[in-house]
């Protein structure tokens, strides 16, 4: 089974700290994905990823860097976070044959006071 | 943007059968995924239509039309772990396999 890690449930931070959402997946899948997503307005995609070192802008960058260093690891950073940016973020991984699902990590609920 | 439509929210009783709408506007459409997400959890993998026609798995079953733009999902015999939100999530052929979410369909499922 595809495992996508999170490493944290819950997450608390103030304004204005630097924040770092981290997600591991174990399938050796070329494709990760960051996602937020709040009541009312679905799954956002903010960045992704195709390969090491590669990213794209999703729907909703503003605010957010990611960076993927190796491949199994895909990081989101909140640069200053702000209380808008509190959400749930989902991270998100599948390889790279056309068809293949994305499968999901268990999310991190981030909330900043 | 991607134009994606799906009720907003469906009721139904247990045992019964339930179909839930999808309609899109995607540009170099290129397949379509469902998923399903209980509260408070991650979204987890349904089916995938990329042709047109029925796919069938189990009490679910997915429906795609390409040319009307337009998917369906089927799910019978209804139990009461079928509450949840379903997502529609078109894709676009040559976007590294991104997908495009709708908001979900929220489906109670009343004893």
């Amino acid at each position: 089974d595809v495992k996508v890690t999170q490493s944290s449930r819950y997450l608390v931070k103030r304004t204005g700290e630097k924040v770092f959402l981290e997600c591991v997946q174990d399938m050796d899948h070329e494709n990760m994905f960051w996602y937020r997503q709040d009541p009312g307005l679905g799954l956002r995609l903010i960045y992704f990823s195709y390969d090491v070192k590669m990213k794209e802008k999703g729907d909703i960058p503003e605010g957010y860097s990611v960076s993927r260093e190796k491949k199994e690891r895909f990081s989101l950073i909140l640069e200053s976070a702000s209380t808008n940016q509190t959400s749930m973020y989902l991270c998100a991984s599948r390889p790279r044959a056309s068809g293949q699902p994305q499968h999901f990590g268990d999310g991190t609920r981030l909330s900043i006071l | 943007g991607q134009n994606i439509d799906q009720p907003t929210e469906m009721t139904a009783t247990e045992g019964a059968i339930v179909q839930i709408n999808c309609t899109y506007q995607t540009s170099g459409f290129n397949g379509l995924f469902w998923y399903q997400q209980h509260a408070g959890e991650a979204p987890t993998f349904l089916s995938y239509n990329v042709l047109d026609g029925l796919e069938e798995k189990g009490r679910f079953s997915s429906f795609l039309s390409r040319s009307k733009g337009y998917s369906y999902l089927l799910l019978k015999e209804l139990q009461m772990k079928d509450s949840a939100s379903y997502l529609c999530a078109p894709r676009r052929g040559s976007t590294l396999g991104r997908l495009y979410f709708g908001r979900g369909t929220q489906l109670t499922v009343w004893p």
